[in-house]
Formats: C-alpha cells, structure tokens, sequence
C-alpha cells in the first residue's frame, strides 16, 4: 500500500533554514509528481509546491517562491523540501501528497510534520 | 489570483443530506474534494468532479453546475462530521488551490 512519511520538522528561528524529507513506498515514485501542502494552526489547506515526475520542473505558491526548493531523488524514492530564511508565518504541519494517476488530484497523503517558526 | 468559496460551516442531522458547495470565477475542467479529520491527514473522496475513489462510500457524490461544483453526502452519518475542502489545478497544473474550507457538523 501507499505510504508517505515525512520528518525533518521542528522548532526553528526566524530567518534559519530547515529541509524536510518525505520517504515513498508502495508504488512507482518515479512515475508520480509530487506536492508539500501546509495547513497553519487551526487554518485550511495551502498549496506550496509541485515537481515532475523526472524532478525538471518545480513550480511554487508565491508565498514561498524564491525560499523554499523542491527536489526530488527517485534513486532513494525521497522527497524534499529545502526551507530558507523561515517566517512565523510559515509555522504549519506540512505534508507530502502524491499527485493523482492521470488528474490534479492529492490522492495519498503523509501525516504531515509540524514546523514552528519562532524566536 | 485565483480562489474557491465555500460555506464556512454545514449542519446535518443523521439521515439527511449535507451539500457543500464550492465556487470560483475561473473554475477548471475539473474540481476535487477532500476529508480532513481532527489531527488526520486529509483524504480525497471526489475526484475529476464526479467520480469515488475505491473504498469511498457510495453516500460521498459531486457533481457540476456552472461554475459551481457541489459535494453531496447522503445520507449522512456520525463519522461524517469533518473538514471538507474543494480543490482544482491552474495554469496547465502549475498552480493549485484549495477551497476556504467547510465544517459539516453532524447534529
């Protein structure tokens, strides 16, 4: 079956960096694009970012473009996401989902690890 | 930018029917829906505006008007009771949002 494990979450201060991992297993990583959403405290989903399937193609919610860095090493079937210069506004669970077979859809999500922003 | 409206909250008594809708000035081809528990991940129940993942049940339908795409549960259950949100992809699957969010609150 379908799983997705995220790590690399924690407590960070303003303006430091923070890179999670997402692990993928059950199926044919290297077939699938993948996504991070975030969802703040108590607040409703936010896309942040998508890479291809061969990782040559990134594309970014604007809130983070130009910090954060997706990438992709489907020799290991692992995810990333390189955070920089991290704003309390970016404190959020944040999960990896697979994209969906042939649509735009989420179909398998990890159970997300929470980022903390904070002095 | 772009954005998808949906009522903030959804009250049901069992038995009945719940629909949530979801609407945007440029919604696309097609929409998605998502079940978010407390402390869970969410899980998509609609995709491609109409059509059940396996192991949904038969009671989570969608559907299109216009540019509105509306998520029907019928009848409701107990378990039921959770976050929904709407979701679609943008600018040639560059670009993708989520719905404000829908609270169904089983009475």
């Amino acid at each position: 079956q379908v799983q997705l494990v995220e790590s690399g979450g924690g407590v960070v201060q303003p303006g430091r960096s923070l890179r999670l991992s997402c692990a993928a297993s059950g199926f044919t990583f290297s077939n699938f694009g993948m996504h991070w959403v975030r969802q703040a405290p108590g607040k409703g989903l936010e896309w942040v970012t998508v890479i291809s399937y061969d990782g040559n193609n990134q594309y970014y919610a604007d809130s983070v473009k130009g910090r954060f860095t997706i990438s992709r090493d489907n020799s290991k079937n692992t995810l990333y996401l390189q955070m920089n210069n991290l704003r309390a506004e970016d404190t959020a669970v944040y999960y990896c989902a697979k994209q969906g077979y042939g649509d735009l859809s989420f179909d398998y999500w990890g159970q997300g690890t929470l980022v903390t922003v904070s002095s | 930018s772009y954005e998808l409206t949906q009522p903030p909250s959804v009250s049901v008594s069992p038995g009945q029917t719940a629909r949530i809708t979801c609407s945007g000035d440029a919604l696309p081809k097609y929409a998605y829906w998502y079940q978010q528990k407390p402390g869970q991940a969410p899980v998509l129940v609609i995709y491609k505006d109409n059509e059940r993942p396996s192991g949904i049940p038969e009671r989570f339908s969608g559907s299109r008007s216009g540019p509105t795409v509306t998520l029907t549960i019928s009848p409701v259950q107990a378990e039921d009771e959770a976050d929904y949100y709407c979701q679609s992809g943008y600018r040639s699957a560059t670009f993708y949002v989520f719905g404000t969010g829908t609270k169904v609150t089983v009475l």
